[in-house]
């Protein structure tokens, strides 16, 4: 099955930057998600995005759905020490029963 | 409190020797999905259930088994259980297949030896 293309794998950042993470994919999607998994936790919901173009902010965080529905990007404003986790992306290719495709993940750390 | 739940939540097990590791959701949703979770692989769906005594492959079936006799539990079957399935295991649920809003258990770390 196909996955998608995060990037960064991994990032070190000081506390109080902004982080910038993104979500590519050959095909095109109707849904885009951006969940967080906390160590030793399973991944929680962020932002949901259902419209090419859209963008969507959760407290410091803010998501877009790409123009041309192939892409995603996640912005963490001012990050914080609680930051630290990893970062998937998920996409759905068409509405109704297809299954959620994962990227591999984005591990912030965050240096206070 | 609505939640996933998985048990255990740690095991470790030699080859070949049959386990089981339940998955419950006290939300009454529809559909129930199991992912295994692998360094620089991200989340990969083993099998889901889009409701009762419906399931099918995910990406990754192989050497597993699920039923779903009843809306809430959706057990994971490894009959003969191999190294290669050593990994960290996660059950979800939401309330129906459609439905993006997908809710995690707290993984389940395999090692199979």
């Amino acid at each position: 099955g196909q996955q998608l293309n995060q990037s960064p794998q991994s990032m070190f950042i000081q506390e109080g930057e902004d982080v910038s993470m993104n979500c590519t994919s050959s095909s095109i999607f109707n849904t885009w998600l951006w969940y967080k998994q906390d160590p030793g936790e399973g991944p929680v919901l962020l932002i949901a995005l259902y419209k090419a173009g859209e963008l969507t902010s959760n407290g410091r965080l803010t998501a877009q759905f790409g123009i041309t529905r192939k892409d995603s990007f996640l912005n963490i404003s001012a990050s914080i020490p609680s930051d630290v986790g990893i970062y998937f992306c998920a996409g759905r290719r068409t509405s109704g029963n297809t299954p959620l495709v994962f990227g591999k993940g984005t591990r912030l750390s965050v240096i206070a | 409190e609505a939640q996933v739940t998985q048990n255990p939540r740690y095991l470790i097990t030699v080859t070949g020797k049959k386990l089981t590791v339940t998955c419950s959701q006290n939300m009454n949703h529809e559909y129930m999905s199991w992912y295994r979770q692998d360094p620089g692989l991200g989340l990969r769906q083993i099998y889901y259930s889009m409701n009762v005594e419906v399931t099918d492959k995910g990406d990754v079936p192989e050497g597993y088994k699920v039923s779903r006799k009843e809306k809430r539990n959706f057990p994971l079957i490894l009959e003969s259980p191999s190294p290669n399935q050593t990994s960290l295991y996660f059950c979800a649920s939401s309330l129906y297949s459609s439905y993006n809003e997908q809710f995690f258990g707290p993984g389940t770390r395999l090692t199979v030896l």
